[in-house]
């Protein structure tokens, strides 16, 4: 059975980089058939995508995000990470990261139990 | 603001029946399959529906979807206490290249 788990500090000073790791275990990263991303949720509010990356290092990300963002994969130790550069007090958030199906991603599935990062100095 | 509408609360007893409705544009639902995800309080999202009407892994037929359109729609029917929690839809919108949630819908059940 497939899991995600977060990692990475809890806590980042406003105009630093956020740091995030993503373990899977239950199989393979480099599965051919699926990507893998973030999705944050600010306390109280909605999902919002971050981005996703193949297991090849193809990635892509939103709009809103592109600029910040950065998604890699370390297929050796079957893990992908994200960082996010110059985050504000807007950046506090639930992370996930999950297993997505499909460039165009069709759906999430399985997701990590997430990690609350706090943006604050 | 979230591109997918949904109602943000809806409340029923135990044993009716709830349809939860996400309506967004011929950009993402109306060319997108669309997935819903159960968020019980203090956890992570749960796929419940994917491509639009398909029930994963584990969901009790009690669950259903549907998608006309440019809006889509989760069923649950026999409600239990268990249910309640938020339910995000989401979706692919190929002209923003972006994936899109709604802003949750809480279910109550009374």
């Amino acid at each position: 059975q497939l899991q995600l788990q977060e990692s990475g500090p809890g806590l980042v000073k406003p105009s630093e980089t956020l740091s995030l790791s993503c373990s899977v275990s239950g199989g393979s990263i480099s599965s051919s058939s699926y990507y893998w991303g973030w999705v944050r949720q600010p306390p109280g509010k909605g999902l919002e995508w971050i981005g996703s990356i193949f297991y090849t290092g193809s990635s892509y990300f939103s709009p809103s995000l592109k600029t910040r963002a950065t998604i890699s994969v370390d297929t050796s130790k079957n893990l992908f990470s994200l960082r996010l550069s110059s985050v504000t007090a807007s950046d506090t958030a639930v992370y996930y990261c999950a297993m997505a199906w499909g460039s165009t991603v069709r759906w999430f599935d399985p997701w990590g139990q997430g990690t609350l990062v706090t943006v604050s100095s | 603001q979230f591109l997918l509408t949904q109602p943000p609360s809806i409340s029923a007893a135990p044993g009716q029946t709830v349809t939860i409705s996400c309506s967004g544009n011929n950009s993402n639902i109306g060319y997108s399959f669309v997935s819903w995800y159960q968020q019980l309080p203090g956890k992570a999202p749960k796929l419940v529906i994917f491509d639009n009407n398909k029930r994963a892994s584990g969901i009790p037929d009690r669950f259903s979807g549907s998608k006309s359109g440019t809006s889509a729609a989760l069923g649950i029917t026999g409600l239990q206490t268990g249910d309640e929690a938020v339910y995000h839809c989401g979706t692919w919108d190929t002209s923003l290249r972006t994936e899109l949630f709604g802003g949750g819908t809480k279910l109550t059940v009374l």
